[in-house]
């Protein structure tokens, strides 16, 4: 599986838009980009995926590179609720057969 | 639907007792996964199910054991506790209806706290 490096931590206010990097210059060219983030004392939840093409969804956008060595996971407007891990997997499909390999993420405190 | 569920919600052992993780899902996913996680750190694959009738290690499989018991249930058992087994178990569940290479969203329970003395 492709390896990924995030920050540890990022802070940013309520209601500010948020953008959260990722690098992963090992990424195949079948290899997808996907987001969890999981809120304090609760399993983890899909955000959102992509492969080439920039994605939106009702809780995020996904701005990918154009060489797909990084991407950027937006948050439009910060919530509170916002507050969690954030971890950016790649590799998954193939003889990965569906298997997530999470890194450590990034920690997002969102202040009121 | 209550999605993926996962009992018990927490648990203490003492080294060498035995117990068994109990996860279910009602989405009539073909895959179910267990995973662990330690403090600080992200989660890891102890063993996975592809589809009912079939079971591969992950990453840290020592010391445990699975069951799928049908396309619902996907049991981990614990059969001699040891400290370093304390962490949180995460079970999740995934259609795979496209087949391995494609995107594929995992459904988390909301863990089991296992602390072993």
């Amino acid at each position: 599986d492709a390896k990924t490096t995030q920050p540890n931590s990022m802070e940013s206010n309520e209601e500010e838009p948020v953008h959260l990097p990722c690098n992963h210059s090992t990424i195949s060219g079948t290899d997808y980009i996907h987001w969890y983030r999981q809120l304090p004392s609760q399993g983890p939840e899909y955000v959102i995926h992509g492969l080439t093409s920039n994605v939106n969804n009702r809780m995020a956008s996904l701005a990918i590179a154009e060489d797909r060595k990084s991407s950027t996971l937006i948050l439009h407007r910060a919530t509170l609720r916002d507050a969690a891990v954030y971890y950016c997997i790649t590799g998954i499909g193939g003889t990965s057969y569906g298997k997530l390999t999470f890194g450590q993420g990034t920690i997002l405190t969102v202040h009121p | 639907n209550a999605g993926v569920t996962q009992t018990p919600k927490f648990q203490v052992l003492k080294t060498g007792q035995s117990m068994t993780l109990q996860c279910a899902q009602d989405m009539n996913h073909n895959s179910m996964y267990w995973y662990r996680q330690d403090p600080g750190m992200g989660l890891r694959l102890i063993y996975y199910s592809a589809s009912e009738g079939t079971t591969d290690k992950g990453e840290v499989p020592n010391g445990y054991n699975v069951s799928r018991l049908n396309k619902r249930e996907f049991s981990l058992r614990l059969e001699s506790a040891a400290p370093s087994q304390t962490s949180v178990y995460f079970c999740a569940s995934s259609s795979l209806a496209g087949g391995p290479a494609t995107p594929d969203t995992q459904y988390f329970g909301p863990g089991t706290r296992l602390t072993v003395l």
